[in-house]
């Protein structure tokens, strides 16, 4: 069968509210990172990404901010709306391409 | 924004047999697309990179003879699983990059599970 795993942390807001979900990566070298959505059954949707050159990008009710001193990386959603409501996924890209993904955090609004 | 599609989104087969997904980018050539395992509340594992026109490179733990990994073209990859047992049974997604350090664009994702 399945592995059965450790529980995605979960982080439960009324809508309205902002939101912060942390990540924490693992390779000083990474140079790119994105944040991705991912809804029950599909697959990842990109929010937005960041390059380590960077320390704040905004977008559109998101922003993703990166401190490279201690490998973490943050995204906040402003007025959090029921269609938020999804596991995230922060990924760093190593080698150019292939992105290893953090655990994942399920956001959880409600009304 | 690109567009990548999996197909099938769903399929359900017997023990022993074996399953293709097709992975497709659709406005753009991507020379290189990944392929993911995910199981249940848990993050994206990458199996294998694909390179379109040589072998792919697996990674560490992922049976390469299990998992068959085609990219006949800069616009299509294909994983079998072949003799697919029960444990196979997950959720497979694939991604391409039209250039390095881009984002990456994912498939539906295919859920398989095997009886």
């Amino acid at each position: 069968g399945e592995n059965v795993g450790l529980h995605l942390p979960t982080l439960s807001v009324q809508e309205g509210d902002n939101s912060i979900i942390n990540c924490a990566y693992s390779n000083s070298a990474s140079d790119y990172f994105i944040w991705y959505k991912q809804e029950s059954g599909k697959g990842p949707q990109f929010i937005i990404d960041i390059r380590s050159n960077m320390d704040k990008r905004q977008g559109q009710r998101v922003t993703v901010l990166l401190n490279k001193t201690v490998k973490h990386l943050s995204l906040q959603i402003a007025a959090t709306q029921p269609g938020d409501s999804a596991v995230y996924f922060c990924a760093e890209v190593n080698s150019g391409y292939a992105l290893n993904f953090g655990k994942g955090t399920s956001l959880l609004v409600t009304p | 924004g690109a567009v990548v599609s999996q197909h099938p989104s769903r399929v359900i087969c017997k023990s022993g047999t074996s399953v293709k997904i097709e992975c497709r980018s659709l406005d753009f050539q991507a020379t290189t697309m990944f392929w993911y395992r995910q199981f249940p509340k848990q993050s994206l594992m990458l199996m294998a990179t694909s390179n379109e026109g040589s072998k792919a490179t697996y990674e560490q733990g992922v049976e390469k003879d299990k998992f068959l990994i085609n990219h006949a073209s800069l616009t299509l990859s294909t994983l079998t699983v072949t003799s697919a047992h029960p444990e196979d049974s997950s959720f497979y997604i694939c991604s391409a990059s039209a250039r390095m350090n881009t984002e990456a664009f994912f498939g539906q994702g295919t859920r398989l599970t095997v009886v």
